[in-house]
């Protein structure tokens, strides 16, 4: 199964709002509330962001949300920071035989 | 809180085995979790590579199951992931990580995953 398409890269400076959009199939993204976002600063681990589709887990901030509509997931930063500039996967459960696909990956830079 | 951390060689030849191992603390490998391996090559993105239960009860991506054995040591409140037959192309970054469990349609899933271990760089070299 094809992974979910995410941009290669999206910039911003900061303090403005950037979003981000994971597009997949009514097999995935479309069909079930299973979308889950991280963030990955070069050498580290993925964090969690986000996790079916518009949930913040605690402790992360709530600059960060996530939403969707049809077969695209969407996470948006608002007031970015410095901070905020790393690599960004999305990912979703699929009724397909891979269990879960994750994105491309979208790398951010904050100018 | 529960935190994660992969070990095992850094190096494997190809045709042969990689034997990686995350060991569980600060929680139990014991709870309603599924337990997880994920793989990242260099400058690439997230690949998963499958989960197991405590009870020892797994799932693996179809793209790997043929070449992947996933195992559970409660007592040591560890779980391990080996992959036969390795070429370069399985040089990465691998990564433990527990998961949130699904259920749909009456097929179990991982959901999301939280909390991830540092990572463990694997290549696959003579």
């Amino acid at each position: 199964q094809s992974a979910l398409t995410q941009p290669a890269s999206v910039s911003g400076s900061p303090g403005e709002s950037i979003t981000i959009s994971c597009t997949g199939t009514n097999s995935d993204v479309g069909g079930f509330d299973y979308v889950s976002w991280y963030q990955q600063h070069p050498g580290k681990a993925p964090k969690l962001m986000i996790y079916d589709v518009s949930k913040g887990p605690s402790g992360v901030s709530n600059r960060f949300s996530g939403s969707k509509s049809g077969n695209t997931a969407s996470l948006t930063i608002s007031g970015l920071q410095a901070e905020d500039e790393a690599d960004y996967y999305c990912s979703s459960y699929t009724s397909g035989s891979s269990f879960l696909l994750f994105g491309g990956g979208t790398k951010l830079t904050v100018l | 809180q529960v935190q994660l951390q992969e070990s095992g060689p850094g190096l494997v030849k190809p045709s042969e085995t990689l034997s990686l191992t995350c060991t569980v603390s600060g929680g139990s490998v014991s709870v309603s979790y599924y337990w997880n391996w994920i793989r990242q090559p260099p400058g690439k993105g997230l690949e998963w590579i499958g989960y197991i239960y405590y009870s020892g009860t797994t799932n693996y991506n179809p793209a790997l199951k043929s070449r992947v054995t996933m195992s559970v040591d409660t007592s040591k409140n560890q779980f391990s992931l080996k992959l036969i037959s390795v070429t370069a192309a399985d040089t990465a970054v691998y990564f433990c990580a527990r998961a949130k469990p699904l259920s749909s349609n009456g097929r179990w899933s991982p959901n999301w995953f939280d909390p991830w271990g540092q990572g463990t760089l694997v290549t696959v070299s003579s």
